[in-house]
């Protein structure tokens, strides 16, 4: 059982906006950066943010990233068919002296 | 063009032996930890452990840790992952990932799949 809770899932109209949060504890997101992953059916996860809130070169600004205390969220704007995809949110936890990723949350657009 | 490529898909009985790779390209190869993620049919990602080929220096999740190794051969810029003794419960999807600064994944390899089945 991971140590970063998710919803399951989320769900939004086209155009509309989601947000996925992800939470943890002082150990993992409290004090380490957090990152954020999508993960398009059938293949590889692919990173979306990075140090909480910064955006990879090629990831529109639809997509960002912030973090409060021990919890962190990725908001997605003007929601597109392409956008449905599993989320995952990560850091480092420094109890398990671990990597942990989030439990995942499934995006449809409805 | 940064690339990371995984070999091939396999299909192994319970008890035998595997050894999985992920080659990189385009980068300084032993200047980046490269990690591990297990993710299994219709489930979450799970971080494995990861190593620095620079130095082969090597950190295990709690979970994996005696269940896998992690290694790399810097000469040819590929990381490995490796069974002893392969069960049923390692069916998987195997991804392999580039650590950058800023401690996150900024590359994936395509993913290996693993199958264990008598």
């Amino acid at each position: 059982q991971s140590v970063l809770t998710q919803p399951p899932s989320v769900s939004a109209a086209p155009g509309q906006k989601v947000t996925i949060s992800c939470s943890g504890s002082s150990s993992n997101i409290g004090n380490n950066y957090v990152s954020w992953y999508q993960q398009l059916p059938g293949t590889a996860p692919k990173l979306l943010i990075y140090e909480n809130n910064k955006r990879p070169s090629g990831i529109p600004d639809r997509f960002s990233g912030s973090k409060s205390g021990t919890s962190a969220t990725l908001g997605i704007t003007g929601l597109q068919t392409g956008d449905e995809a599993d989320y995952y949110c990560g850091t480092w936890d420094s109890s398990l002296s671990a990597w942990v990723f989030g439990t995942g949350t499934k995006v449809t657009v409805l | 063009e940064v690339q990371l490529v995984q070999s091939g898909a396999e299909v192994k009985k319970p008890g035998e032996s595997l050894k999985i790779s992920c080659k990189g390209s385009g980068y300084s190869f032993t200047s980046y930890w490269i990690g591990w993620v297990r993710q299994m049919p219709g489930k979450g990602l799970e971080w494995m452990g990861i190593i620095y080929p620079g130095d082969s220096d090597t950190r295990y999740s709690p979970s994996f840790q005696g269940q896998v190794t992690i290694s790399a051969d810097k000469s040819i810029s590929t990381a490995y992952l490796q069974w002893s003794s392969l069960k049923a419960s390692d069916t998987a999807m195997y991804y392999c990932a580039r650590r950058r600064g800023g401690d996150c994944y900024d590359y994936w390899g395509q993913g290996t799949l693993v199958t264990v089945s008598s």
